[in-house]
């Protein structure tokens, strides 16, 4: 799996949107970008994915650059509850059986306070 | 629906002791993984299941046993603690589609 690299912190006041950035320069035409989020002492979430085109859920966007060597997760209005780790992960889609990568490799992400 | 559930949330043990950590997951999902994370640090997979019947070695596997006992439910063994092992073990399972893992809550494991 791809190196990815983030910035080790980054502070956001409420209500703002949250731009977290995120390196992937070695990554693969097969690899996709994920990001996960880590409140403390919780398990990690899932957020989002993507391959080459922008993408958007209910949680954020992902915006990925035309050659695909960097990203970044975009939360449209943070709150105090989005205060957390967040990882970027790049690897290949799919589960095990269907060759897809066994594992996420986390690296030490980037640590989101948001702030009154 | 629970998700990934993990037992027990705490746990202490005395160097040498032997424990195994639970985790069940009620997704119908074919792999399963356990992670460590220690203070300040990422996840390490320690060991993984590809699908009822297999189990294949992490990055850390080393001090550590699984068994994949059905398609529900992974445990992990610590046959002998040490105090090394001291760390939050987080158990998680992959969808369908091979792109989210969904996480336990964690077993918070101090050796001493």
């Amino acid at each position: 799996d791809a190196k990815t690299t983030q910035p080790p912190s980054m502070d956001c006041a409420e209500g703002r949107a949250a731009n977290l950035p995120c390196n992937h320069s070695t990554i693969s035409g097969n690899e996709y970008v994920y990001w996960y989020r880590q409140i403390h002492s919780q398990g990690p979430q899932y957020i989002i994915h993507g391959l080459k085109n922008n993408e958007t859920n209910e949680m954020a966007s992902l915006i990925i650059t035309e050659d695909r060597k960097s990203s970044t997760l975009i939360l449209p209005h943070a709150t105090l509850r989005d205060t957390a780790v967040y990882y970027c992960i790049v690897r290949v889609a799919g589960g095990i059986l269907t060759g897809g990568g066994n594992k996420l490799t986390f690296g030490t992400g980037t640590q989101l306070k948001v702030e009154l | 629906n629970a998700g990934v559930t993990q037992t027990p949330k705490f746990q202490v043990l005395k160097t040498g002791q032997s424990m195994t950590l639970q985790c069940a997951q009620d997704m119908n999902h074919n792999s399963m993984y356990w992670y460590r994370q220690d203070p300040g640090m990422g996840l390490r997979l320690i060991y993984y299941s590809a699908s009822e019947g297999t189990t294949d070695k992490g990055e850390v596997p080393n001090g550590y046993n699984v068994s994949r006992l059905n398609k529900r439910e992974f445990s992990l063994r610590l046959e002998s603690a040490a105090p090394s092992q001291t760390s939050v073990y987080f158990c998680a399972s992959l969808s369908y589609r091979g792109s989210e893992q969904y996480f336990g809550p964690g077993t918070r494991l101090t050796v001493t």
